[in-house]
């Protein structure tokens, strides 16, 4: 079982408010990502990081910022939240492993934080 | 273009009853595929990932196929419980290293029903 945590859970907020979401994870991960996701719809990557002070933007435009600076925290932060943010926010971390000849990567996800912006 | 297609986008069964789902892929090179389970308002927890060189992978009750030729995986699920109850969620990846891109499908919304 993975330990990754995700604050809040839930978030209902008004336009213009800055906010930071919350993640965590103990298992030493070095790798870490943040995705969107809408209701019915696939994961987009915002986010990912590769280890302390590292950070980049994943394929979804995205107006909320990250920081690495320690392997065990990611958190993502909205300086002006506004309606259209209004999504799921999921959290993975993930560690090399052997299967095979081959390494892949396995990505344990958080629980999520739902964000309404009103 | 690297797409991830599911199939069907809904699904409703009877307890004990068994189902199977559907994937579609376009991505290319590819490396493994995943497939998640999603509870609502939770996080996708991996079910099984298959390498090129694997057919079947099986998880308990789960058990899903990969076709590496014709670009296909199903997901199959024996004697379904009211815990199944879930989106199943296809991902493949294009490469194994620390390059690896993942392509989410998006889910196929299995309801099981007493």
């Amino acid at each position: 079982e993975a330990d990754i945590y995700q604050t809040p859970r839930y978030l209902v907020i008004g336009t213009g408010k800055k906010i930071t979401l919350e993640c965590s994870q103990t298992m030493g991960h070095d790798k870490m990502y943040w995705y969107q996701q809408d209701p019915g719809m696939e994961l987009h990557l915002i986010h990912y990081s590769y280890g302390v002070n590292s950070t980049e933007k994943g394929d979804l435009s995205s107006e909320s910022t990250v920081s690495r600076i320690r392997t065990e925290h990611f958190p993502l932060t909205l300086e002006s939240a506004r309606p259209s943010h209004t999504s799921q926010y999921l959290c993975a971390s993930a560690t090399p492993r052997s299967s095979g000849a081959r390494i892949t990567d396995t990505q344990y996800f958080g629980p999520g934080t739902r964000l309404t912006v009103l | 273009k690297n797409q991830v297609e599911q199939s069907p986008q809904s699904l409703i069964i009877l307890e004990g009853k068994n189902c199977t789902l559907q994937c579609n892929y376009t991505v290319s090179p590819f490396s493994n595929l995943r497939w998640y389970k999603q509870d609502t308002g939770r996080g996708p927890v991996s079910l099984t990932i298959m390498t090129f060189s694997e057919n079947t992978k099986s998880n308990g009750r789960y058990t899903a196929t990969l076709d590496a030729d014709t670009k296909q995986s199903s997901l199959h699920i024996t004697a379904s419980q009211l815990s199944d109850s879930a989106s199943y969620i296809c991902v493949v990846s294009d490469r194994g290293s620390t390059l690896g891109r993942l392509y989410f499908g998006r889910g196929t919304q299995l309801t099981v029903w007493p």
